[in-house]
């Protein structure tokens, strides 16, 4: 049981490239959510999703895309990269209604 | 604008004694409210929640307390740890009965347990 994972851990990508995050879990959870930390900003909600097949935004969705054709799966994708997306991303997961589960995070700078 | 407010950014508190976070929100929809705990470079992991039918939650040192009318929580840590030292999360959530909306996080507070 590997609980929620997150690939890559680290990524440099330079302005105007685009990239996928992926986001997998095991425990079968309807929920999943993608989340960014900055400093003093906290957690910021971007795209979450209630099940295969349903996602919406969330915070911060602009610059994000995300899809979930799989209950484990919530890639999220950014399309054309800017500085401005240089944070740590969060995956986590949980049943509807419940406390979440967090992957370990990927840290991802835009140059 | 801000959902979920935690306006103290850090907290330093002696061995032994109390920590106190404090967490407002402004969405009367919210009806379920979480506290996570961060260490650097690891992801958020869930410490206690509190439903909006309760007004108190205990589990272990931790106590959370909900007052609806003041849309106010607060989390109490007693006796505070030096392992307590960490990023604190509050969180809320609309669960409703037909649907469950997102979970919107605080700026979190960073608490220093002295030894």
């Amino acid at each position: 049981n590997a609980g929620v994972t997150q690939t890559p851990k680290f990524q440099v990508l330079k302005t105007g490239q685009s990239m996928t995050l992926q986001c997998a879990q095991d425990m079968n959870h309807e929920y999943m959510s993608w989340y960014r930390q900055d400093p003093g900003m906290g957690l910021r909600l971007i795209h979450y999703s209630v099940g295969a097949g349903i996602t919406d935004q969330g915070e911060v969705p602009n610059g994000y895309n995300v899809s979930r054709s799989t209950t484990e799966d919530f890639p999220l994708r950014l399309l054309s990269a800017a500085p401005s997306q240089t944070s740590v991303y969060f995956c986590a997961s949980s049943p509807l209604g419940y406390e979440q589960y967090f992957g370990p995070g990927t840290r991802l700078t835009v140059t | 604008d801000q959902q979920v407010k935690q306006n103290s950014p850090s907290l330093s508190v002696q061995e032994g004694r109390i920590s106190i976070l404090n967490c407002d929100y402004t969405n009367s929809m919210f009806d379920y409210f979480l506290w996570y705990k961060k260490y650097p470079a690891e992801g958020p992991t869930f410490l206690i929640s509190i439903s909006s039918i309760k007004d108190k939650n205990e589990d272990g040192r931790f106590t959370v307390f909900l007052n609806k009318s003041a849309k106010h929580l607060s989390l109490h840590i007693v006796p505070s740890q030096p392992g307590d030292s960490a990023v604190y999360f509050c969180a809320a959530s609309a669960r409703g009965k037909t649907s469950y909306d997102k979970v919107i996080f605080g700026p979190g507070t960073s608490l220093s347990v002295i030894p």
